[in-house]
């Protein structure tokens, strides 16, 4: 299964709502997590069963989706949020959303 | 607050060996799937191998398997990654991540760089 992020990068200001999209090439089970990484660390799991939020993550934080279409909800920015966004369904990983804060 | 604490990357010649170890403290260890994973500079994460709660199941990527063999211990809290016949290609830092489930990991350590050279 190959997922597809876009966009590739989004640049926006704090406060402001961000849509991250990870499509797959074929439908998949709902097993699907979305990553935060900053330079110089490890993935951070935010997301994962496609909606249910990991252990201590904002409640901006959110995600949603069916099939082959999911989505990475952040609802207000805050400036920490910064960082590449990955999608993950088993064995896949997508290749990646860079999360620029104005 | 649960910890994982990874060990053992090296600077290793093409067809050198390596093992790598990851120490659980402050978490359900035992209990848990565990897998590891890799990272190359400016590239995404990608699978390597994972191992059930009493490894008694393991799995490999297309990628390392028959290269890589992954062991655990769980009376000393802790995951192995022997690695074998390294290619450049295996240049990474390699983390290791409890499993929520079906990959989806909630713990992972800070990785440790492992560099192949031809």
């Amino acid at each position: 299964i190959v997922l597809t992020q876009s966009p590739a990068t989004l640049s926006l200001s704090p406060g402001e709502r961000a849509t991250l999209s990870c499509s797959a090439s074929q439908s998949v089970t709902n097993y699907l997590a979305w990553y935060q990484q900053k330079p110089g660390q490890a993935p951070r799991l935010l997301i994962y069963d496609m909606s249910k939020r990991a252990t201590g993550i904002p409640t901006r934080f959110s995600g949603s989706g069916s099939g082959t279409d999911f989505t990475l909800t952040i609802s207000s920015l805050e400036p920490e949020d910064f960082g590449i966004y990955y999608c993950q369904q088993r064995v896949s990983f997508g290749q990646g959303t860079r999360l620029e804060i104005k | 607050e649960g910890h994982l604490v990874e060990s053992g990357g090296d600077l290793v010649q093409v067809g050198g060996s390596l093992r790598l170890s990851c120490a659980a403290s402050g978490i359900n260890f035992s209990g848990f799937w565990m897998s590891w994973f890799r990272q190359a500079s400016g590239k995404g994460p990608e699978w390597v191998a994972q191992i059930k709660s009493d490894g008694s199941e393991k799995y490999y990527s297309d990628s390392v398997r028959g290269r890589f063999t992954i062991s655990r211990d769980n009376a000393k809290n802790s995951m192995y990654l022997q690695m074998t016949s390294l290619r450049a290609e295996d240049t990474a830092v390699y983390y290791c991540a409890r499993d929520v489930n079906y990959l989806q990991s909630d713990y992972w350590g800070q990785g440790t760089l492992v560099t192949v050279s031809s």
